[in-house]
């Protein structure tokens, strides 16, 4: 049984890009939540999905947005990069939006912004 | 507001010397507690929570943590660490309102086994 995938793994950008991450969620799992880990840093909380909307949201610009597909994936866009947005982005998945879901995390995307 | 604060962002400890990791929360509502460790190049993997049912959290790899609401603690234990216990440790603590598994983490704790 394959666990929560991401794609891709390693990225680099520049200044004022745009870039999409992946994430596949465990099978059976119908909940998309997305963090991002800076260096040094706990994992900070994104957004989450499910049924295919936004439920909730961390203290994020609009430049971060998101998508959930049918198939329960997920993406993140971020717009207009700034070199603070280099990272690890984390999605987990989950059963459900209950806090007492275990979530389970993916190997993350590790963004670089030039 | 939820926040978590994890002391000592580097522990060493000897190889079968006891493991002692520190979290202490703060929420405004009965919170629910997470340990989760990070290996290198990899995602997060849950230890274990805490969700109410009783203060003393058994989990994974011999971990155990104990919820002490008058201290607002949530301590990370193992008697004896092993070599492959050597991670990043991250609290994290969420609450029921909203039916939301938001989780807000503490900055880290790196856990070192010396040989």
């Amino acid at each position: 049984d394959a666990g929560v995938t991401q794609s891709p793994t390693h990225l680099i950008k520049t200044r004022g890009q745009q870039v999409t991450l992946r994430c596949s969620p465990k099978s059976g799992h119908d909940t998309v939540s997305w963090y991002q880990q800076a260096l040094g840093q706990g994992p900070q909380f994104i957004f989450q999905y499910y049924e295919e909307e936004e439920r909730q949201r961390g203290n994020f610009p609009d430049r971060f947005s998101g998508h959930q597909f049918p198939n329960y994936s997920s993406e993140l866009n971020v717009n207009a990069l700034l070199l603070g947005d280099s990272a690890l982005y984390l999605c987990a998945s989950s059963f459900g939006t209950g806090v007492l879901e275990t979530q389970y995390f993916g190997p993350g995307t590790r963004l670089l912004v030039l | 507001a939820q926040s978590v604060t994890q002391l000592g962002s580097h522990v060493s400890v000897s190889e079968g010397a006891l493991v002692l990791l520190r979290c202490n929360y703060s929420s405004s509502v009965p919170p629910y507690l997470f340990w989760y460790v990070q290996y290198p190049n990899q995602g997060l993997q849950l230890l274990l929570k805490y969700t109410s049912a009783a203060t003393l959290v058994k989990g994974i790899n011999g971990f155990e943590a104990e919820f002490k609401k008058s201290e607002t603690s949530f301590h990370l234990t193992k008697p004896s660490a092993h070599m492959r216990d050597a991670a990043e440790y991250f609290c994290a603590v969420s609450h029921g309102s909203g039916n939301t598994g938001k989780l807000i983490f503490g900055q880290g704790t790196t856990l070192q086994v010396k040989p």
